[in-house]
């Protein structure tokens, strides 16, 4: 079984600032995938970056970036530069390789604030 | 733009009534997944489907069944329905390859209203 702890309901940042958002997973897979997605007030849940458990260095795309600890089983997204278009639900997941369910499990998510 | 593509957008209905919920996952996936977003629950799996057969399922209610149709597009289908049934309903394709990295890619979802 899979669980993914997200302890910050939300969080506030000023606009060009830093923030981490922080993410902790359990699982009893040897193989595991962690992901994280975005999702506006507008409701579509939007991909932002992979971290696969045996990748040698934390994943990046653009701005967003993971700070994969393994051996403390966290997984925290970390976004560069916040802008306003930021403001969004985040929501940290994994996935397992048990078999064919490839099932996402999800964190209860964090309310990310942007503030001009 | 994920390349799923989800309709209705919105649904409105009663309870005791039944609807289906259409998905088209991106072109060259064989993956469907089915997922329910509500307050209380928060994002729940629901059903898996690769190549037209169920492959897994989640929390998913017996009122609730899906099909993939050799087309690869997907319907779920919601009876009975209840007012605790009112949520976002997301379908997600995955790649055929890729292994562990294989992302889900989400549709917009079908935010379904019982009255």
């Amino acid at each position: 079984a899979q669980k993914i702890t997200q302890t910050q309901p939300g969080m506030f940042v000023q606009e060009k600032e830093a923030v981490t958002l922080d993410c902790t997973y359990d699982t009893s897979d040897p193989s595991y995938g962690l992901f994280w997605y975005k999702q506006p007030s507008s409701g579509e849940m939007i991909f932002l970056i992979y971290q696969g458990s045996y990748d040698q260095q934390n994943a990046t795309e653009g701005r967003y970036s993971l700070n994969f600890q393994k051996a403390r089983k966290s997984a925290n997204l970390v976004i560069s530069a916040s802008q306003l278009g930021d403001s969004a639900m985040y929501f940290c997941a994994t996935r397992g390789s048990g078999g064919s369910n490839y099932k996402l499990t999800f964190g209860k998510g964090t309310l990310l604030t942007v503030n001009p | 733009d994920s390349g799923v593509t989800q309709t209705p957008k919105h649904l409105i209905t009663a309870t005791g009534q039944r609807v289906t919920l259409r998905c088209s996952p991106r072109s060259g996936d064989l993956s469907v997944y089915w997922y329910q977003q509500s307050l209380d629950q928060g994002l729940q799996f629901l059903i898996q489907y690769y190549n037209g057969e169920e492959r897994a399922k989640g929390n998913i209610l017996e009122r609730f069944s899906a099909q993939q149709f050799p087309d690869l597009h997907s319907e779920l289908n919601l009876s009975s329905l209840e007012l605790g049934d009112s949520a976002l309903y997301f379908c997600a394709s995955s790649p055929p390859s890729g292994g562990d990295r294989r992302t889900q890619y989400f549709g917009p979802g079908t935010r379904l209203t019982v009255l």
